[in-house]
């Protein structure tokens, strides 16, 4: 069976500070894991995938992701905050285009 | 290229009603699925579809119902109404059976009272 836990449902941070966003996985079979952003009432667009290849994954808008298997990790960060960052983020794993598990979501807020 | 569009963006029904939640796909997507968004509780799966004609059961499918009659078109129905059922429901589409990249349609919000 998958999980995904995402650790903190809100993180606030300061504008131009770093972005640390937690996701460990559970997964029996090796994982593709995802992050989304969902802002204010949209619906969810990737931010960027792991599938097996570079354990060190870049994104859209400055992000990037961590894949360490010893740790089952999967942590989504970037080096400066802006304030249009502020949104929910959603960690997933999957092992078919049918079972993709997604974390409860953490929100991201920005301080001016 | 829409993309994935959902109809409509707002519903308010009362208990024991029943409607349909429409989603289509412009990119010849083969997989398709509907989740259901709680606070806390991130997204859920409800019914996913693997091409047209075949669809199956996801994590949370009772009181829906789905069917997939053309590649496009992935219609979600609520059957009766229930207050639990007050939620947004999202759409989406892959084109591979790996886990892939989901298209995201822009959600549809109901409110069963």
């Amino acid at each position: 069976a998958q999980s995904v836990t995402q650790l903190g449902s809100h993180v606030s941070v300061s504008e131009g500070a770093l972005v640390l966003l937690r996701c460990n996985y559970s997964s029996s079979v090796p994982p593709y894991l995802f992050w989304y952003v969902q802002y204010p009432n949209q619906g969810l667009q990737l931010l960027l995938k792991y599938t097996s290849a570079a354990t060190l994954v870049k994104g859209i808008n400055g992000f990037e992701a961590e894949f360490k298997k010893s740790e089952t990790s999967f942590h989504l960060t970037k080096p400066s905050a802006h304030m249009s960052d502020a949104a929910e983020y959603f960690c997933a794993v999957g092992s078919s285009a049918s079972k993709i598990i997604f974390g409860s979501g953490t929100r991201l807020s920005i301080r001016p | 290229n829409a993309g994935v569009t959902q109809t409509p963006k707002f519903q308010v029904l009362k208990t024991g009603q029943s409607m349909t939640l429409q989603c289509a796909q412009d990119m010849n997507h083969e997989y398709m699925s509907w989740y259901r968004q709680d606070p806390g509780m991130g997204l859920r799966l409800i019914h996913y579809s693997v091409g047209a004609g075949i669809t199956d059961q996801g994590e949370v499918p009772n009181g829906y119902n789905v069917s997939r009659s053309t590649t496009e078109d992935f219609p979600l129905r609520l059957l009766s109404a229930a207050p639990s059922q007050t939620s947004v429901y999202f759409c989406a589409s892959s084109s591979t059976g790996t886990p892939d990249t989901q298209y995201f349609g822009p959600g549809t919000r109901l409110t069963v009272l």
